[in-house]
């Protein structure tokens, strides 16, 4: 099994600020992970696929990078409805969850 | 617009079966491009991927699941469907269906589903 680890698990940020959110793979998993934004009730949606690619419909201020075992996530300036937990996927094996990032209001 | 609707029982006695069906709509599950995915949170917690099946029938399991787990699909009906035997208080969680590639990603998913396991 393939750990996700995120980092931190609580990032405290305001309004119109950078936020960068980290996982970690246990292993190399390429470029083979995916991030979503979940909010509270609501079904994850998928943000960056590839580590980089953004999906459709999916604002410029996200940003993904990384390869092989070190991913970042980026949110360029922060927008009140970005408020959420994020999680980390990996799909380089069968599929893996980090355990999330919860980014609140500062 | 794909969407996906998960539907079944919101409360299962421990050590029966838990079954949900997943509905297919704005698109075909036959596609072959995409695996059709089950995942679950419990409560508070993080996700975590339970198996995936392909419009053929082929399926791929979670290990630490794999002895519980069926997955099949109906092609006629446009739906997938999930069992899961043997169910204990852990399994207690919102159950998510959602399209993937595989190996992959997933989106859409649907809005899940809570299932409590409780006597």
């Amino acid at each position: 099994e393939i750990v996700m680890t995120q980092s931190p698990a609580t990032l405290s940020v305001s309004p119109g600020e950078r936020a960068t959110l980290s996982c970690r793979a246990s292993q190399s998993v390429s470029s083979n992970l995916a991030w979503y934004q979940q909010k509270p009730g609501q079904a994850p949606r998928l943000l960056i696929y590839g580590a980089s690619t953004r999906a459709t419909g999916i604002p410029a201020r996200f940003s993904g990078s990384g390869s092989g075992t070190e991913f970042t996530l980026t949110i360029s300036s922060l927008q009140s409805e970005d408020f959420a937990v994020y999680y980390c996927q990996q799909y380089n094996n069968w599929p893996t969850f980090g355990g999330g990032t919860k980014v609140e209001i500062k | 617009q794909l969407q996906l609707q998960e539907s079944g029982p919101g409360l299962v006695k421990p050590s029966e079966t838990l079954s949900l069906t997943c509905t297919v709509s704005g698109g075909s599950i036959s596609s072959s491009s995409y695996y059709w995915g089950w995942i679950r949170q419990p409560p508070g917690k993080g996700l975590e991927w339970i198996g995936s099946i392909y419009y053929s029938g082929s399926t791929y399991y979670n290990p630490s699941l794999k002895s519980r787990v069926t997955i099949s699909v109906d092609t006629s009906k446009n739906q997938f469907s999930l069992k899961l035997s043997s169910v204990t208080a852990a399994d207690t969680a919102v159950y998510y269906c959602a399209r993937s590639t595989r190996p992959g990603w997933f989106d859409p998913w649907g809005q899940g589903t809570l299932v409590t396991v409780s006597s």
